[in-house]
């Protein structure tokens, strides 16, 4: 089992507030992502990172931000929550090398009324 | 650009029967990999095949990689309501350090 970690498992919270959903892995993993998950639907990328201080935008525009200062840790902050931001966000990492196989977090399901 | 597409959408089969999903690239892939995502719960590696005409099996799942590695396939075998979920494949992307996912295939089971 992957030690990634991923909190609040559960949030809700009124329009306009800002939020961080934080992620944290102990692996050692260089690269993580965050992705945005409707309920039995596809993963939408979002945000990845290749290793510290290293952030990039991922296939779907988001109105979220990230940041990489340590390794294990890889928040994803929400400036200003709205309802169209309901969703479960999903962090994962994995190990630089030969394998792409990705390590996924419990997911934080927000909801935004 | 790249895309990963899986069918079926949805498959609802009959405890016992056999289920199959299949995954499409647009382009080579120089690994396919497989999720299993059960409900409420978030993605779980299942395997990853790397070989031309690859063939793997776990248990009652049988993975195959296609001779050209732009498509894949997950077979299961006398399927059981532990199989229930939904079920991605997912490709690297060509220069980055990123991985395309398919649309998922969402399993449902008639005990």
């Amino acid at each position: 089992e992957a030690d990634i970690y991923q909190t609040p498992r559960y949030l809700v919270i009124g329009t306009g507030k800002k939020i961080t959903l934080e992620c944290s892995q102990t692996m050692g993993h260089d690269k993580m992502y965050w992705y945005q998950q409707d309920p039995g639907m596809e993963l939408h990328l979002i945000h990845y990172s290749y290793g510290v201080n290293s952030t990039e935008k991922g296939d779907l525009s988001s109105e979220s931000t990230v940041s990489r200062i340590r390794t294990e840790h890889f928040p994803l902050t929400l400036e200003s929550a709205r309802p169209s931001h309901t969703s479960q966000y999903l962090c994962a990492s994995r190990p630089s090398g030969a394998t792409d196989t990705q390590y996924f977090g419990p997911g934080t399901r927000l909801t935004v009324l | 650009g790249q895309q990963v597409m899986q069918i079926p959408q949805y498959q609802h089969v009959q405890e016992g029967e056999d289920f199959t999903t299949y995954c499409n690239s647009s382009t080579t892939l120089s690994n396919i990999q497989w999720y299993k995502q059960r409900p409420g719960g978030h993605p779980v590696f299942l395997i990853q095949l790397v070989k031309s005409g690859e063939v793997k099996k776990q248990k009652r799942l049988t993975f195959q990689f296609g001779e050209a590695k732009k498509n894949s396939s997950l077979h299961i075998t006398a399927t059981q309501t532990t199989d229930v979920g939904t079920y991605f494949c997912a490709g690297p992307v060509s220069s980055a350090s990123k991985i395309i996912f398919g649309s998922g295939t969402r399993l449902s089971i008639r005990p």
